[in-house]
């Protein structure tokens, strides 16, 4: 079965960055755009972007270009969301979740929370 | 960018009810593009119903989806305890958006 197992949550400083990291398991790897999204509490989703898993290549998000890197390893089938330039206002969970068709987002993790405080 | 207004914010219905969310975007959306979710506390967003109307996978047909353009809509036929819950709304043209959610709550 599909499963997306995210890495255990992370307490930043303002101004650093944080990496979380997002396994793959029970499907085709390279199949499968992987998308990042976060959620700060009491809000809805936001989209940070996604990542081609089979050539690399990523959108990001209009609003965080520049501060947001996706990476993939194919070897561990193993993506990545790194954050730079961390503010308050990044406190939230942050997913991977697998696109299918359109646009969709079919199957999630279960979440990283970050936490941004001095 | 595209925004989704979902309202209203908060709906108060009992078990066996129905619940109709409505969610309209600022510019014209492909019915192709265009999904629903439900999250519950502590829990990651799933997806209730893509292109508009189709249902994932496992989905009762209790849940139903409609509408085209601007204004969409996601019918819940007989609230089960299981579906109070947040419903969200999402669009990609671009860039993938989501609305701002509507509270399914027991009154």
């Amino acid at each position: 079965q599909v499963q997306l197992v995210q890495s255990g949550a992370e307490v930043r400083r303002p101004g650093a960055s944080v990496k979380v990291s997002c396994k793959a398991s029970g499907y085709a790897f390279t199949t499968y755009y992987m998308h990042w999204v976060r959620q700060a509490p009491g809000q809805g989703p936001e989209w940070l972007g996604s990542i081609d898993p089979s050539a690399g290549t990523t959108t990001y998000a209009q609003d965080f270009q520049g501060r947001v890197t996706m990476t993939r390893d194919t070897s561990t089938n193993t993506f990545y969301l790194e954050l730079g330039g961390l503010r308050s206002d990044d406190t939230a969970v942050y997913y991977c979740a697998r696109r299918f068709g359109g646009y969709y987002l079919d199957f999630w993790g279960q979440g990283t929370l970050v936490t941004v405080s001095t | 960018e595209i925004v989704l207004t979902q309202s209203p914010g908060t709906l108060s219905l009992s078990p066996g009810e129905r619940a109709t969310l409505s969610c309209r975007a600022s510019q014209s959306v492909d019915s192709s593009y265009f999904a629903w979710y439900q999250q519950k506390p502590g829990q990651a967003p799933r997806l209730l119903i893509y292109s508009a109307f189709l249902r994932a996978t496992g989905i009762p047909d209790r849940f139903s989806g409609s509408g085209s353009g601007t204004d969409f809509t996601l019918t819940i036929s007989r609230l089960e305890p299981e579906d109070f819950a947040v419903y969200y709304c999402q669009q990609y043209r671009s860039s993938l958006t989501f609305g701002g959610g509507t509270k399914v709550e027991i009154k």
